[in-house]
């Protein structure tokens, strides 16, 4: 089993929709959690920290389950700029971070 | 925020070849170095930690022989594939910690790597 886990990809939306990818790690020592976005030929930059209480970045809202090891990723209003791969990301307890395959967005227009 | 490049971005080379990749940090200090490996539509995969003065810590599986690490000074650790095959054709990434918290790990723009 993979140490993160992601939705399947691609998601195929159309411009102003509400997407949501979801995480899970295997870790339950796991001590940080990130979501990372990467674009086609780039390298990933970070997008947000995750916290147990829920975190909100104007359209993009993160939310944290330690209990089920579960995390997830709310787009709202979703632009075409918002097409890229998104990475769920996981600190060990040895401070690696561990990447999940990542989740593919296309906004359409 | 801090700033880590990596040179060549993309390099082509004949299969047997060596093709020695760099990492700098350049407006912080960073101890710690990371290397990643990305084949398409895969997750990042860390190789190795690469420690300034020191030998670099590599993930199971990693040929320490053959990705050579150097990390001379807090500001660059260059990644060496000797003997480059087609296999290990890929995008190499490189991050650093900038020691401002534990949560600022900024990625290098990578370098990708075709081998004929």
């Amino acid at each position: 089993r993979k140490e993160v886990e992601q939705d399947p990809g691609p998601f195929n939306v159309p411009e102003g929709a509400t997407v949501a990818f979801n995480c899970t790690y295997s870790n339950s020592a796991s001590q940080s959690f990130f979501w990372y976005r990467q674009d086609c030929r780039k390298e990933p930059k970070l997008l947000m920290s995750v916290y147990s209480s829920g975190n909100e970045d104007g359209r993009f809202t993160a939310q944290l389950n330690r209990a089920s090891q579960y995390i997830s990723l709310l787009i709202r209003d979703s632009k075409l700029s918002d097409s890229a791969t998104y990475l769920c990301v996981v600190r060990n307890q040895g401070g690696k971070l561990i990447f999940g395959q990542g989740t593919e967005l296309s906004v359409k227009p | 925020g801090a700033v880590v490049s990596q040179h060549p971005s993309w390099v082509i080379c004949k299969s047997g070849t060596s093709v020695k990749i760099e990492c700098r940090s350049l407006d912080f200090q960073a101890t710690t170095m990371f290397w990643y490996r990305q084949f398409p539509k895969q997750s990042l995969m860390l190789m190795a930690t690469s420690n300034e003065g020191s030998k670099a810590t590599y993930e199971q599986g990693v040929e320490k022989d053959k990705f050579l690490i150097n990390h001379a000074s807090l500001t660059l650790s260059t990644l060496t594939v000797t003997s480059a095959h087609p296999e290990d054709s890929s995008f190499y990434i490189c991050s650093a910690y900038s020691g401002e918290g534990e949560e600022t790990q900024y990625f290098g723009p990578g370098t990708r790597l075709l081998v004929l």
